[in-house]
């Protein structure tokens, strides 16, 4: 019954390694997100995909590439991990790009060493 | 540049008391605000919104006051229960498809 749910919940991985978060949510949903919440407790986002089309990029390093196959579903991978990618990321959806009441995700906890 | 901004991290408050989350911002052209409750190892769930044409959304326990002149909004809950000890999220967003700009989080912790 879950509305919006990621895998996997914790990840720790090396610096340098390429590693990919998946989101899912069954809301049918047209919007999905990707946040970040770092060590400040900010959360922003990084990306927006309305109906499995690029609607928001804010400024994320090209190491992340958002891959959407499906509305339903919208990955998050990262290429070459660095100390500071270390962060809490946030999977999200809503109805519609326009609607601001967005369903989250649990999180996915990332630690690099 | 933060543009939301909750500068109380953490607010204690007794049951069946008042609590009062405070929100400011700097972007005049905001015009859609809204509050998330978060709970540990769980992802942020809509609380309650308001538009800039209004200065009042009521929801049960649960009202949301803007002052567009002072740029500010707050979160008043009551009587505040045990399970609402979370961490309260302002967020805010201008018109059109622009992405939700967050605040860094209030901590509230109601004490029994």
């Amino acid at each position: 019954d879950t509305a919006v749910s990621q895998t996997p919940k914790y990840l720790v991985t090396q610096m340098g390694n390429d590693k990919s978060i998946k989101c899912e949510q069954n809301l049918g949903h047209d919007t999905m997100y990707w946040y970040k919440q770092d060590s400040k407790k900010f959360l922003k986002i990084m990306f927006s995909y309305n109906n499995k089309e690029l609607i928001i990029n804010e400024t994320v390093p090209n190491r992340f590439s958002p891959k959407s196959p499906d509305k339903a579903h919208l990955n998050l991978h990262i290429n070459s991990l660095e100390l500071g990618d270390s962060a809490v990321y946030f999977c999200a959806s809503s109805q519609d790009a326009g609607n601001t009441k967005q369903y989250f995700g649990p999180g996915t906890r990332l630690t690099v060493t | 540049d933060q543009q939301v901004k909750q500068n109380s991290p953490s607010l204690s408050v007794q049951e069946g008391r008042i609590s009062i989350l405070n929100c400011d911002y700097t972007n005049s052209m905001f015009d859609y605000f809204l509050w998330y409750k978060k709970y540990p190892a769980e992802g942020p769930t809509f609380l309650i919104s308001i538009s800039s044409i209004k200065d009042k959304n009521e929801d049960g326990r649960f009202t949301v006051f803007l002052n567009k002149s002072a740029k500010h909004l707050s979160l008043h809950i009551v009587p505040s229960q045990p399970g609402d000890s979370a961490v309260y999220f302002c967020a805010a967003r201008n018109s059109g498809n622009t992405p939700l700009v967050f605040g860094k989080g209030t901590r509230l912790s109601v004490i029994a």
